[in-house]
């Protein structure tokens, strides 16, 4: 079973701060999805990382995925109110159809005024 | 275009009783996959179907079933409910089978159905 480990569980933080939050599994993923759901609501995808080492960057949000595809990471500068929220990861074991997602522990931010 | 649609957004049962939860993903979406979060044991994938046929299951016990009507509508049925069925019920489609898939399996997410049993 491939699990994925996010660190740390809880984050509160000041408006203005950075943070970086990661995603750990000791399995090999293809690709590796970041999503984040605000309460009441479903997760909404923010990033697909697909090759080992690749940086995306998101407004604020930096997004890296692990030379060996076992890890990623989130990095939010100058965190905001907006950016409250739980946050998960998402591994994917193969690509083509019929992929079932691994979702990480979770992260759940927030960030006060 | 509308996204995931899950009714009803709250439910509250009895031990012992069964509940039917449904689910419209986005239109021209054939995948429809059902997860079940909860605080101790965060996102859980229950299982998915696609073209009315159900392709990949998680772990968990048979009083959980679903299936896929025509117009790739879904519904999960859960019988015989525990207390430790109370969670937020997540249905999710995703792009395969249209022209746009990236064959990631990113999903959309409706915003679920929040069950409590008591």
């Amino acid at each position: 079973t491939q699990l994925l480990e996010q660190s740390p569980q809880f984050l509160s933080i000041q408006e203005g701060e950075n943070l970086t939050v990661y995603c750990n599994s000791s399995s090999v993923f293809s690709s590796l999805q970041w999503y984040r759901q605000e309460p009441g609501e479903g997760p909404v995808l923010l990033v697909t990382v697909v090759t080992g080492g690749e940086v995306k960057k998101l407004k604020r949000l930096t997004f890296q995925f692990g030379d060996a595809r076992k890890d990623s990471s989130l990095h939010i500068t100058a965190a905001q109110p907006g950016d409250t929220g739980l946050y998960l990861c998402a591994g994917a074991p193969n690509t083509g159809t019929a992929s079932k997602l691994t979702f990480g522990t979770g992260t759940r931010l927030q960030v006060t005024l | 275009k509308a996204g995931v649609t899950q009714t009803p957004r709250y439910l509250i049962k009895t031990r012992g009783q069964q509940v039917t939860l449904s689910c419209s993903p986005i239109s021209g979406h054939r995948s429809v996959s059902w997860y079940q979060q909860t605080p101790g044991q965060g996102l859980q994938f229950l299982f998915e179907y696609f073209s009315e046929t159900q392709r990949n299951k998680g772990n968990f016990p048979g009083r959980f079933s679903g299936r896929q009507f025509s117009n790739s509508r879904s519904e999960m049925n859960v019988s015989t409910l525990e207390l430790g069925d109370s969670a937020l019920y997540l249905c999710a489609s995703s792009l395969e089978g249209t022209t746009s898939y990236s064959l990631h399996n990113e999903q959309f997410f409706g915003p679920g159905t929040r069950l409590t049993v008591l």
